[in-house]
């Protein structure tokens, strides 16, 4: 049962323009949502997180969007730079029944800015 | 600050045999969570360990299993090994507060033949 969804495994988007991963989820209990940017042989960086009770967080470039009723984030890069190509995690949090944190993870998005 | 250092890089068995992997999490995180990555299943849970205690655990069978030390330090074995088990194991470090993200290793790139 895959909780949290990434239904593009990929993207391509031309450099300067925006780009928007989405990302879908089911499990209601989830409170705290992350984005992480994975690069080839390299583990997975985070970059930006939303609490459930915010419907928008910006950093820069970077925006996420979040739509408790449809279940739905999305993650804004503007304007998109050849730097940014890479394999993009959409994660949720929920407190474990120790009390302590636990991700779930969708399957990812490649991005590829095309120069 | 020292980030999260995992130990092998890669490693190539045979199927059958047994690999031991290590990660060290980032001083004073007490979470050390494994993950499995592969093409097409983005990152699986593994467990997640928490002062020396198996917190939280996927659903994997039990030839994977781990262990954390009163460092923090983490161990993850396989036994009886699989091709299937080719993967990128990552290990994530957190100190535990709500939204600030696990910090990733670099992974162990475990090829199966």
């Amino acid at each position: 049962d895959q909780q949290v969804k990434q239904n593009s495994p990929s993207l391509s988007v031309q450099e300067g323009r925006i780009s928007i991963l989405n990302c879908d989820y089911t499990n209601s209990m989830f409170d705290y949502f992350l984005w992480y940017k994975k690069y080839p042989a390299e583990g997975p960086t985070f970059l930006i997180s939303i609490s459930s009770i915010k419907d928008k967080n910006e950093d820069g470039r970077f925006t996420v969007f979040l739509n408790k009723s449809a279940k739905h984030l999305s993650l804004h890069i503007v304007p998109s730079q050849p730097g940014d190509s890479a394999v993009y995690f959409c994660a949720a949090s929920n407190r474990s029944n120790f009390g302590n944190e636990k991700l779930t993870f969708g399957t990812g998005t490649r991005l590829t800015i095309i120069p | 600050k020292a980030g999260v250092t995992q130990t092998p890089r890669y490693l190539i068995k045979t199927r059958g045999q047994q690999v031991t992997l290590s990660c060290s999490p980032i001083s004073g995180h007490r979470s050390v969570s494994w993950y499995q990555q592969t093409p097409g299943q983005g990152l699986q849970f593994l467990f997640e360990y928490f002062s020396e205690t198996q917190r939280n655990k996927g659903n994997f069978p039990g030839r994977f299993s781990g262990r954390q030390f009163s460092n923090s330090r983490s161990e993850m074995n396989v036994s009886t090994l699989e091709l299937g088990d080719s993967a990128l194991y990552l290990c994530a470090s957190s100190p535990g507060d709500r939204g600030s993200g696990y910090t990733f290793g670099s992974g162990t790139r475990l090829t199966v033949v």
